[in-house]
């Protein structure tokens, strides 16, 4: 049972430029959340999303962030026109259920913006 | 609103126990821990709910006082590969957003 899996593992972009992050979580979990950790800081929740739903974005920034977990694929979370500040790791993790279990992280992807 | 936790760093020696507190000003459903090590993804080690049921994985142990909306985690006997930076994940009644802590960072020496 392969775990959670995001790609790319590390993305470098330019200012102005796009952003998209995949997450596949594990099989059989159909609850995917999205944070985001600076360097030497700890995991900020950014959104939770069902299959084919937004559940709470309310750690997302109102622009230039958006995700989705469309019925058939990974969850993808979109950053338009990234700047420096956007540079960070981003972990998506999946769980069974919608609370009391735990969740699986998957390894990050490490943005950097140049 | 993020909980806080303390120590904020500890240094330990092989076989020496240590306590990382875990405190938040909301009423709480759930308390997860995880350990992350550097340039690693989070590793789930303990989640205790409101009643007082508990799952984990390793000889790891930890409380939850719903009252005073708090956790500790307790590591004994530490070993070298319990250095890492240690997040408590409380989850909120009545939300399905996690909040982490501000973190623990455990160094363990030979």
């Amino acid at each position: 049972n392969a775990g959670v899996m995001q790609n790319p593992r590390h993305l470098v972009r330019r200012r102005g430029q796009e952003a998209r992050l995949r997450c596949s979580p594990m099989k059989g979990h159909s609850h995917v959340y999205w944070y985001r950790q600076l360097p030497e800081e700890g995991l900020k929740f950014m959104v939770y999303l069902q299959k084919e739903n937004i559940i709470d974005e309310s750690g997302m920034p109102k622009e230039r962030f958006s995700a989705e977990f469309p019925k058939e694929g990974p969850s993808i979370l979109r950053i338009q026109q990234v700047v420096r500040g956007d540079s960070a790791a981003y972990f998506c993790a999946s769980s069974p259920t919608t609370s009391g279990d735990e969740q699986f992280f998957g390894p990050g992807t490490r943005l950097t913006v140049l | 609103q993020q909980p806080v936790q303390s120590p904020q760093a500890v240094i330990l020696r092989e076989g020496e126990d240590a306590v990382i507190n875990c405190s938040s000003s909301k009423a709480l459903y759930s308390v997860h821990w995880y350990r992350q090590k550097h340039g690693e993804a989070p590793v789930f080690l303990m989640i205790l709910l409101k009643g007082g049921e508990q799952k984990g994985h390793e000889k790891i142990s930890a409380s939850f006082n719903e009252k005073k909306q708090q956790s500790s985690l307790y590591l004994t006997a530490s070993q070298l590969s319990y250095s890492g930076t240690y997040f408590c994940g409380t989850e909120m009644s009545g939300t399905y957003k996690y909040i982490f802590g501000t973190g623990t960072r455990l160094k363990v020496l030979a």
